[in-house]
């Protein structure tokens, strides 16, 4: 059974300050994937990243960074330059190709609060 | 482009009701998924729909339901409401569903009382 786990269930930080959020996953599929979303007080779920498993490359999007480790089973989340506007809950989750249709399996979410 | 849409906002209700919750995706999206969150559990997904057909079931009793509509619109129902059933319920559309993204809308929050 797949799970994501996101060890940090709270952060704060001092603006412009980076921060990184870990994510451990566990799976038996060898294809699946991974992805980010952050959840503002207005409670939508706003897509960050979709990375598939046989593209282990880092990805850079402005101040955002992710980190795929296979070896680790890791996938983790770096802001650079925090800004309070980054004020949210991140959540990693994981899809699995062999699961019929989309099914998120998500972490338990790290409350991020950056001050100002 | 507009986002996914989900009626009601808010809702409170009484333990015993039953209460159905509307969700439009995103225009072209045929997958319609459902989630639960609340602080025990987090977020916790509830079915899926692709083409008026449910394609992917999770691990709630079967006073959850749902349905999809030939214009893609889904709507979940929950019959005889407990107290645990209060939640945030998040719909996700995406077009096939199939690894691809998803995206959320703003979510309907449900308090039996």
């Amino acid at each position: 059974a797949q799970k994501v786990t996101q060890a940090q269930t709270e952060i704060s930080v001092v603006e412009k300050e980076d921060v990184t959020l870990d994510c451990v996953y566990e799976t038996r599929d060898t294809t699946y994937y991974l992805f980010w979303y952050k959840q503002p007080p207005s409670g939508e779920l706003v897509f960050l990243i979709r990375r598939n498993s046989f593209d282990e490359q880092n990805e850079i999007s402005g101040r955002y960074s992710w980190n795929f480790q296979k070896s680790t089973s890791s996938f983790n989340f770096t802001i650079t330059a925090s800004q309070v506007v980054d004020s949210a809950v991140y959540f990693c989750a994981l899809s699995e190709a062999g699961t019929s249709g989309s099914r998120l399996t998500f972490g338990e979410g790290t409350q991020l609060t950056v001050n100002p | 482009k507009a986002g996914v849409t989900q009626t009601p906002r808010y809702l409170i209700k009484t333990r015993g009701q039953q209460v159905t919750l509307s969700c439009s995706p995103i225009s072209g999206h045929r997958s319609v998924s459902w989630y639960q969150q609340t602080p025990g559990q987090g977020l916790q997904f509830l079915f899926e729909y692709f083409s008026e057909t449910q394609r992917n079931k999770g691990n709630f009793p079967g006073r959850f339901s749902g349905r999809q509509f030939s214009n893609s619109r889904s709507e979940m129902n929950v019959s005889t409401l407990e107290l645990g059933d209060s939640a945030l319920y998040l719909c996700a559309s995406s077009f096939s569903g199939r690894l691809a993204e998803a995206f959320f809308g703003q979510g309907t929050r449900l308090t039996v009382v």
